[in-house]
């Protein structure tokens, strides 16, 4: 079945770049997401990349997706306080089960002083 | 300004009690979905909706039950036979059901449901 799996907890100093990763089983995923979730707040879609391409930067933002391993990465250039948050990984799949996003557990980054 | 909108914020329910979480959209969005969030525990689909009048049970319906009449509402019922309410609860809605993998899905702010 579909599974994303990320690590739970992240920390890094402000002016670090920070590395979130994620793998996921479904070999047919179509797209790959990050979203950020502030505390108390809902989900805000930061990028996404199809399984076709295998980096997109996006200012501070890159994402590298290794499809052989199913592994995507999402890394966070110049880390600042504002970063902090918890950040998931989703995948879909737009064939016979339509567009249902599957999230991973999130990682929650912490960015101190 | 567009967006999607849950309410309560905060809801706090008696044991054995059903509650009713309000999520409206004006994005004229046709699908919407119910998530719940547990921590460590990612989101977890619990009902979604393609179309008016029409909806499907996501990965943990049980104990929940939804209704869709209108496009713009999808609300949630917690009833009694849901055995561990207390979570935090996100709305969603995009442009199609089919679309959701393609089209960015847009969050509400969510609703915590405390059970005391």
């Amino acid at each position: 079945g579909e599974d994303v799996e990320q690590s739970l907890f992240l920390s890094v100093r402000e002016g670090d770049s920070s590395v979130i990763n994620c793998t996921y089983t479904d070999s047919s995923s179509t797209y790959l997401y990050w979203y950020k979730q502030e505390p108390g707040a809902g989900l805000q879609l930061l990028t996404y990349i199809f399984s076709n391409m295998d980096m997109k930067q996006d200012q501070r933002l890159t994402v590298l997706l290794n499809k052989k391993d199913k592994h995507l990465s999402l890394r966070i250039a110049d880390t600042q306080t504002g970063d902090s948050a918890i950040y998931f990984c989703a995948e879909s799949n737009v064939g016979n089960q339509g567009g249902k996003l599957i999230f991973g557990q999130g990682t929650e980054l912490s960015v101190k002083p | 300004d567009g967006g999607i909108t849950q309410s309560p914020k905060y809801l706090f329910r008696k044991e054995g009690q059903n509650v009713t979480l309000s999520c409206e959209q004006n994005l004229n969005h046709d699908a919407m979905y119910w998530y719940r969030q547990d921590p460590g525990q990612g989101l977890r689909l619990i009902y979604y909706s393609q179309i008016v009048n029409d909806f499907q049970k996501g990965d943990i319906a049980e104990g929940y039950s939804v209704s869709r009449e209108k496009k713009e509402s999808f609300p949630l019922t917690v009833t009694s036979a849901q055995k561990n309410p207390t979570a935090f609860y996100l709305c969603a809605s995009s442009i199609g059901y089919r679309d959701m993998g393609r089209t960015e899905a847009f969050f509400g702010q969510g609703t915590r449901l405390t059970v005391v």
